[in-house]
């Protein structure tokens, strides 16, 4: 079982609709996690990040942390076209910030 | 402004040529690390580093070795390039402090190995 592990999708929703991305992992010693958005041709960007249980809002976006059932989720509101792009969740293990497992990502298409 | 930066951007070399790829950032980070990221394996470590001469292997080292001699760079080494190490690389720098965790990528290094 991979460590970090995510609906591979692709997922296409239409613009304003609500974008629902998920991950799972199988550390149960795992502390943090974090969101990554890359568009097509670039680097991936941090977006969000997770430390306890429950949800945590920033503007459109809401990430939802599970421990119990050791999944994350991203939910992105309002979906805009420029929010086309591939999701990487990504969970340093423990409390060690230098090592980090990403999922594979999944690819978002936000259609007008 | 914050930034990393990697050189070169794209590179083909040969079989066995060794090559450095060279990264840089700006924002005296104690973590930083190398990716590789390649269709259908998604993104994977490769080493990081904690501080300076502390370094500490990912998920796929083989074939690779870094350095950390200074806090801002931290080169990746490819020894003898083999064709499979044809990818494209991130280098990224981090730091946690309290919960408060940023991190910010290289914009890439395309390597291709014939």
């Amino acid at each position: 079982q991979k460590e970090v592990e995510q609906n591979s999708g692709p997922l296409s929703v239409p613009e304003g609709a609500i974008a629902s991305l998920n991950c799972t992992y199988s550390d149960r010693g795992s502390q943090s996690f974090f969101w990554y958005r890359q568009y097509s041709g670039k680097s991936p960007e941090l977006i969000m990040s997770i430390y306890s249980n429950g949800d945590k809002e920033d503007g459109r976006f809401t990430a939802q942390l599970n421990k119990a059932s050791q999944y994350v989720s991203l939910l992105i509101r309002d979906s805009q076209p420029s929010d086309s792009a591939t999701y990487l969740c990504a969970g340093p293990l423990n409390t060690n910030a230098g090592k980090s497992t990403f999922g594979d990502g999944t690819t978002l298409t936000v259609k007008p | 402004e914050a930034q990393v930066t990697q050189n070169p951007r794209y590179l083909i070399t040969v079989t066995g040529k060794k090559l450095t790829v060279t990264c840089s950032q700006n924002m005296n980070h104690e973590y930083m690390s190398w990716y590789r990221q390649d269709p259908g394996l998604g993104l994977r470590q490769i080493y990081y580093s904690m501080n300076v001469e502390v370094t500490d292997k990912g998920d796929v080292p083989e074939g690779y070795k870094v350095s950390r001699k200074e806090k801002r760079n931290f080169p990746l080494i490819l020894e003898s390039p083999s064709p499979n190490q044809t990818s494209l690389y991130f280098c990224a720098s981090s730091s946690l402090t309290g919960l408060r965790y940023e991190q910010y990528f290289g914009p890439g290094t395309r390597l291709t190995v014939t």
